[in-house]
C-alpha cells in the first residue's frame, strides 16, 4: 500500500531534550516536506527536499534540522526543543517538485513541556 | 503578498450544498488544490485545478477559478455529514531553482447539520 509514514505519532518530551521524528514514503517520490499545523495558522512549511542530499528552508525552519541521506526517509530533528515548538507535525511526499498531489503522513502531535 | 485566505467556519444542513471560498494573492500560482483533513488525520487531496481553467467538476465537486480576482470556490453538492472536516486551500507556485512552494490557508472547518 502506498503511504507516508511517520513515527512516532504522538511524542510529550521536556525542553531541551533533542528528539527525531521519523518520515518515510515508499511510493519512490523525489519530494518530500515537513508541515506544522496550528490552531489559527494553518499548515506551514519548515523544511522540504528535491532529492537526495538536497533540502531547502520552508516557511518556519528557525530551531528544525532535516536530512535525506536515502530517497525514501526524511526524517525531522528537533536539537533543542522548545514548548512553542508544541504543535501538530505532517510530513508529505510527491513524485517530484511541482506535482500535484502531495501524499500526507498521519501526524505526530508534539508536546514540548 | 503570498496569503492564502479562507473563512474558518462553515455550518449546513444535510442535503443542501456546501460552498466554501478562498481567496490568493499571487498571480503566477500553476495549480491550485482543496486538501480535506477529518479528525485525528493527514490531508487527502480532494480535487485541483490548473490555472488556465475555470471550471472543474468531480462528482460531488465543482471548483470555480476566477482568475482576475484571484478567487477559488469548492461546491459540494448534496452535503453529508461525512463531508464533516477541515477543507484546505492551497496553491503551488514556482519558488526559483527548480522548486515550486505549496501554501496553504488557514483551512474552513465545515460542519453538516443532520
Amino acid at each position: 500500500e502506498a503511504q507516508v509514514t511517520q513515527n512516532p505519532r504522538y511524542l510529550i518530551t521536556v525542553t531541551g531534550k533533542k528528539l527525531t521524528v521519523t518520515c518515510s514514503q515508499n511510493m519512490n517520490h523525489e519530494y518530500m516536506s515537513w508541515y506544522r499545523q496550528d490552531p489559527g495558522l494553518g499548515l506551514r512549511q519548515i523544511y522540504y527536499s528535491m532529492n537526495v542530499e538536497v533540502t531547502d528552508k520552508g516557511d518556519v525552519p528557525e530551531g528544525y534540522k532535516v536530512s535525506r541521506k536515502e530517497k525514501r526517509n526524511f526524517p525531522l530533528i528537533l536539537e533543542s526543543p522548545s514548548p512553542n515548538q508544541t504543535s501538530l507535525y505532517f510530513c508529505a511526499s510527491s513524485l517530484f517538485t511541482g506535482s500535484y498531489e502531495q501524499y500526507f503522513g498521519p501526524g505526530t502531535r508534539l508536546t514540548v513541556t | 503578498g503570498e496569503d492564502v485566505e479562507q473563512s474558518l467556519f462553515l455550518s449546513v444542513r444535510e442535503g443542501d450544498s456546501s460552498v466554501i471560498n478562498c481567496t490568493y494573492t499571487d498571480s503566477s500560482s500553476t495549480y491550485l488544490y482543496w486538501y480535506k483533513q477529518e479528525p485525528g488525520a493527514g490531508l487527502q487531496l480532494l480535487t485541483y485545478i490548473f490555472s488556465n481553467m475555470d471550471m472543474k467538476q468531480d462528482q460531488r465537486l465543482t471548483v470555480l477559478l476566477n482568475k482576475k480576482d484571484k478567487h477559488l470556490s469548492l461546491r459540494i453538492a448534496d452535503t453529508q455529514t461525512g463531508d464533516s472536516a477541515i477543507y484546505f486551500c492551497a496553491e503551488s507556485r514556482y519558488s526559483g531553482a527548480g522548486s515550486y512552494q505549496l501554501t496553504f490557508g488557514k483551512g474552513t472547518k465545515l460542519s453538516v447539520i443532520p
